[in-house]
């Protein structure tokens, strides 16, 4: 069975400041790897996926993660954070030799951002 | 604009009730989805359909039931027997359940609490 590990369920971090939120997963197979944002009451957006290609993936709003399989982690990181980047994120694994498309979550990691 | 639409977005109910939440999606995807969302606890899957008339049990069915008559909807029913009911509850769709390293796409959520 897959899992998701988000170290730190909150960070807080200053505005311009870098931010870098962990994730690492277990997976017995080659997985597919995504990071989603949450802003609150609304639903999940995708920021970027990991698919096999490219170890370094560029996301939406500057965001970028790198996967590194000799860790099993997937950790996002953004240069200059802005407010607006306040809200949750979810890392998610899926079986890429499973019969589907479900996501195992991880437990999310809530940003704040200070001025 | 195409997009997923849940319904109810808040909704108050006495214990003992059953409770239908609403997913409409306009995107002409195969797959759809239920999640429920507790803090810290990340996304767990309750439901998925690949196609009308055909869904399957997630990780945390139990209490739970849904339908799929029509390719654009996929309604939850939340029972009685669900001990813990209280939750936000986020319904998606993807292109197809086999579309590996696919994106999902997420409505906006329904709070349920129950009283």
């Amino acid at each position: 069975a897959q899992s998701v590990t988000q170290l730190g369920s909150h960070v807080s971090v200053s505005e311009g400041a870098l931010v870098l939120l962990r994730c690492n997963y277990s997976s017995s197979v080659p997985p597919y790897l995504f990071w989603y944002v949450q802003y609150p009451n609304q639903g999940l957006q995708l920021l970027l996926k990991y698919t096999s290609a490219a170890t370094l993936v560029k996301g939406i709003n500057d965001f970028e993660a790198e996967f590194k399989k000799s860790e099993t982690s997937f950790h996002l990181t953004k240069p200059s954070a802005h407010m607006s980047d306040a809200a949750e994120y979810f890392c998610a694994v899926s079986d890429s030799e499973a019969a589907g498309n479900k996501l195992t979550f991880g437990g999310g990691t809530r940003v704040l951002v200070k001025p | 604009d195409g997009g997923i639409t849940q319904s109810p977005k808040y909704l108050f109910r006495k214990e003992g009730q059953n409770v239908t939440l609403s997913c409409e999606q306009n995107l002409n995807h195969d797959a759809m989805y239920w999640y429920r969302q507790d803090p810290g606890q990340g996304l767990r899957l309750i439901y998925y359909s690949q196609i009308v008339n055909d869904f399957q049990k997630g990780d945390i069915a139990e209490g739970y039931s849904v339908s799929r008559e029509k390719k654009e909807s996929f309604p939850l029913t939340v029972t009685s027997a669900q001990k813990n009911p209280t939750a936000f509850y986020l319904c998606a769709s993807s292109i197809d359940l086999a579309g590996f390293g696919g994106e999902l796409f997420f409505g906006e959520g329904s709070r349920l609490t129950v009283l």
